[in-house]
């Protein structure tokens, strides 16, 4: 168990409201990854993070922000929510102690955009 | 073009078959490749990983890793009805913020 927690599991919301996601780690993992899952897609990387404050842009990374105040808590946000951000969220971690680099995800955020 | 290619199937096979599954790349800097299996409504979990090229052995499972033709597969033997899962192939390079690069993932269903 590597301890990661997303909140919210399930989140609808309407087109054009903020929605932020929260992945919170408890093992001080310094690399933390967030994803969406789609149909035919598979997983894309949205943004990652090396470190507090240390952030960099991942292959769908437009529409959403992020931020990591603090090394546990890694914030995704969709400033204004868009019907095409209906997706399954998940939330990575590198697990720095193996050399595999394997990534161990949370139990993903089910966002429905109306 | 994708980066990474896999066909989503789905595949049905009967218990006890031989699954085959597999995925194709383009970026030649790969140098990790794993399989994670999902279940519905869960997280990926890794399964499989092999550096570079060539074959590794788990159990009833077998990752191959062809660099040449930039191709890896993923061999399940003896296929039991808890094996039905999606699975995903990933890949990363050695640079670059250890970005993992996933496929679609194909639907695997195994029959009793």
């Amino acid at each position: 168990d590597a301890g990661i927690t997303q909140s919210p599991r399930h989140k609808v919301t309407e087109t054009g409201t903020p929605v932020t996601l929260r992945c919170h780690q408890t093992e001080n993992h310094r690399y933390m990854y967030w994803y969406r899952q789609d149909p035919g897609h598979g997983l894309r990387l949205i943004h990652y993070s090396y470190g507090v404050k240390d952030t960099d842009k991942g292959e769908v990374s437009d529409g959403y922000s992020v931020s990591r105040s603090k090394t546990e808590d890694f914030l995704l946000t969709l400033e204004s929510a868009t019907s095409s951000q209906t997706s399954v969220y998940f939330c990575a971690i590198r697990d720095k102690e193996r050399n595999t680099g394997e990534l161990f995800f949370g139990e993903g955020s089910r966002l429905t955009v109306l | 073009q994708k980066e990474v290619e896999q066909d989503p199937g789905p595949l049905s096979v009967p218990e006890g078959a031989i699954v085959s599954l597999n995925c194709t790349y383009s970026n030649s800097a790969f140098q990790y490749f794993m399989w994670y299996r999902q279940y519905s409504r869960k997280g990926p979990e890794l399964l499989m990983y092999t550096y570079s090229s060539g074959n590794k052995e788990d159990g009833r499972f077998t990752a191959q890793v062809d660099k040449s033709s930039k191709y890896i597969s993923l061999f399940i033997r003896d296929s039991q009805p808890s094996d039905s899962a999606t699975y995903l192939c990933a890949m990363r390079a050695d640079t670059g913020g250890f970005k993992t690069i996933f496929g679609a993932g194909t639907r695997l269903f195994v029959k009793a």
